[in-house]
């Protein structure tokens, strides 16, 4: 069966600070691969999606970016972050263009 | 760019009581989908509605599209406390492998 796991769960960062997370997904090959962020009170924003290795497509102008090194791995940076990156972070996937998306547990990261 | 729009924001209701959450949105919807969300977690995904007045049923949890496929309303009868959480409903864009969210409907059960 098909699992996604994302880390660190957890993270308090000073303002300026650089960010990685990592969302690596199991039991599927090719997956579309995305990045959400939830603030406080608001809905989901789509920050980024990939449909391959390498192939990144960016929804919102910001100091975020994301890679994707292996099929199933994607990673959410920052060099420096900024208080208004504060959010719960959420990655998913689907195996299509369209359909069912899986997400992973979310990380709820504080910027001081 | 297509925009959904979900109500009411919160919702508290008394165990055993039924609600409506509703989402519209600003554009045809291609495809609908409901999910719920754990309260710090992840989004667990209810049921995908496609076709204009088509109704999906889940437990006590139903949801519908409208006919001119622009609102969909979830429904829940006999609430439980398990119900507890934020609802969302997503929609794909018309070029396929996005999918947009709501701001989500916050819903309280009282036991």
């Amino acid at each position: 069966s098909q699992t996604i796991h994302q880390w660190p769960a957890t993270l308090v960062q000073p303002v300026g600070s650089p960010l990685s997370l990592e969302c690596t997904v199991e039991g599927t090959s090719n997956p579309n691969l995305y990045w959400y962020r939830q603030a406080a009170g608001r809905g989901l924003q789509l920050l980024f999606y990939s449909v391959g290795i390498g192939q990144i497509s960016s929804e919102v102008p910001q100091n975020l970016s994301a890679s994707r090194p292996q099929d199933r791995q994607f990673i959410l940076s920052s060099k420096k972050l900024l208080l208004s990156d504060s959010g719960f972070y959420l990655c998913a996937w689907t195996a299509g263009n369209t359909g069912e998306l899986f997400f992973g547990e979310g990380s709820r990261l504080t910027v001081l | 760019s297509q925009e959904l729009e979900q109500s009411p924001q919160s919702l508290i209701v008394q165990e055993g009581k039924n609600l409506t959450i509703n989402c519209t949105s600003s554009k045809t919807l291609y495809g609908l989908y409901w999910y719920k969300q754990k309260y710090g977690e992840g989004l667990i995904f209810l049921m995908m509605l496609q076709k204009g007045g088509e109704e999906k049923s889940h437990e006590k949890i139903t949801a519908k599209l409208d006919e001119k496929k622009q609102q969909s309303s979830l429904h829940i009868t006999a609430s439980q406390p398990s119900h507890a959480g934020i609802y969302l409903c997503g929609a794909e864009n018309t070029g396929g492998f996005k999918t947009i969210f709501g701001a989500g409907t916050r819903l309280f059960v009282k036991a």
